[in-house]
């Protein structure tokens, strides 16, 4: 079972649509969650730190789910430019480096 | 501006042959990293760093090396020993143990 797990997608959706993400973790020492953004051929950039409260940063919610271990990422009113490939990344103790994972594909269609 | 580069973008080599990967920060992060992605796959760590003169293999690190013998630079060796080396190889530096990190452009490295 890999650390950490994504459907790959892609999910093809029409411009000004909510979509949602999904991301699943095994191990249940992770402590810190995020999500990455990354467009073909380019370098991950952060997108969101996930907190267990859940979180909000303009279009984009992100929520923690401790018991079930796993992480959502929520897009609301999609634009052309959401298109990209979404990575969930965690961190667990004892690991000094952050695990991604594959990636969900995301392709907003106008 | 303060950032994280790598160097070159683009970097052909004979199959055989090593070839030392660049990687330099100037955000006075201790942490740095290198990862190397394949197509349609996800980042998997290679080899990380801590702190000056000392880092640790990652899960994938057989075939590679790598030295910290500055706070601002994290080479990344690719061995003749790599089995597959064609990817595109990503470093990263965090502030922390780890907290977000934040990557350079990456190397696509072709090996013929």
């Amino acid at each position: 079972r890999k650390e950490v797990e994504q459907d790959p997608g892609p999910f093809n959706v029409p411009e000004g649509a909510t979509v949602a993400f999904n991301c699943t973790y095994s191990n249940s020492a992770s402590q810190s969650f995020f999500w990455y953004r990354q467009d073909c051929r380019k370098e991950p950039k952060l997108l969101m730190s996930v907190y267990s409260s859940g979180n909000e940063d303009g279009r984009f919610t992100a929520q923690l789910n401790r018991a079930s271990q796993y992480i959502s990422l929520l897009i609301r009113d999609s634009k052309l430019s959401d298109s990209a490939t979404y990575l969930c990344v965690v961190n667990w103790t004892g690991r000094r480096a952050l695990t991604f994972g594959s990636g969900t594909r995301l392709q907003v269609q106008p | 501006d303060g950032g994280i580069t790598q160097s070159p973008k683009y970097l052909f080599r004979k199959e055989g042959q090593n070839v030392t990967l660049s990687c330099e920060q100037n955000l006075n992060h201790d942490a740095m990293y290198w990862y190397r992605q394949d197509p349609g796959q996800g980042l998997r760590l290679i080899y990380y760093s801590q702190i000056v003169n000392d880092f640790q293999k990652g899960d994938i690190a057989e075939g590679y090396s790598v030295s910290r013998e500055k706070k601002e630079s994290f080479p990344l060796t690719v061995t003749s020993a790599q089995k597959n080396p064609t990817a595109f190889y990503l470093c990263a530096s965090s502030a922390g143990s780890p907290t977000e990190a934040f990557f350079g452009q990456g190397t696509r490295l072709t090996v013929v």
